[in-house]
């Protein structure tokens, strides 16, 4: 069985600072890693994703991922973070076979 | 715009009545999902369809109904719902089940 953790319900950050949303991951055979953003009353967005090649995958608005095997994990930063990037933010996994499991969200909180 | 379109958005409906939800997607996609979004709970997955086929139905009460008459178009009848299937449902495309998935904008359901 494969799935997903997100060990924050909120994280919060000011605006202009490093953010790092966090997802760690169990599953068999090599995973593929998608992050998704949801914003009020709208659908997820895909952001990005991680199939194989470079640990560190770079998405839309300036997000980017970092694939680590021996942990694991699979958080999404961004380097300077903007108020419009509050959202509710989804980590997913799914390999071979198998359908797309979701997180259980992380809502982001950017203060001015 | 995602280029998946969900209709109603918003839905009241009472436990006797019978009403459908539709999704309709023109990206090309051979694979559609539908999705339950409760507050507090992870994101469910309750269908999926592979080429209008019924791949994977994971244990949905059978007063949810889908219906898939073509790749473009997807379905979801309601019959004699409960309060507890108020919840916002999401519909998503992809061109594979490894691809990145294209969420409409959902349809709030709330049932008296």
């Amino acid at each position: 069985a494969q799935s997903v953790a997100q060990p924050e319900d909120q994280v919060n950050v000011a605006e202009g600072n490093p953010l790092t949303v966090k997802c760690t991951y169990s599953v068999s055979g090599n995973p593929y890693l998608f992050w998704y953003v949801q914003y009020p009353n709208r659908g997820l967005q895909f952001l990005l994703k991680y199939i194989t090649g470079d640990n560190l995958v770079k998405g839309s608005y300036g997000f980017e991922a970092e694939f680590n095997k021996s942990q694991t994990s699979f958080h999404l930063k961004k380097p300077s973070a903007l108020v419009s990037d509050s959202a509710l933010y989804f980590c997913a996994v799914i390999n071979a076979g198998n359908m797309l499991t979701f997180g259980g969200g992380t809502r982001l909180m950017v203060k001015p | 715009e995602t280029g998946v379109t969900q209709t109603p958005r918003h839905l009241v409906m009472g436990m006797t009545n019978k009403k459908s939800l539709k999704c309709e997607q023109h990206l090309g996609h051979n694979a559609m999902y539908w999705y339950k979004q409760s507050a507090k709970k992870p994101l469910e997955l309750m269908f999926v369809y592979n080429f209008k086929e019924q791949t994977e139905n994971n244990s949905v009460p059978s007063r949810f109904s889908p219906e898939c008459p073509n790749s473009s178009h997807l379905f979801l009848h309601l019959h004699t719902l409960q309060p507890e299937d108020s919840a916002l449902y999401l519909c998503a495309s992809s061109s594979g089940s490894n691809q990145p998935q294209h969420f409409g904008d959902g349809t709030r359901l709330s049932i008296l």
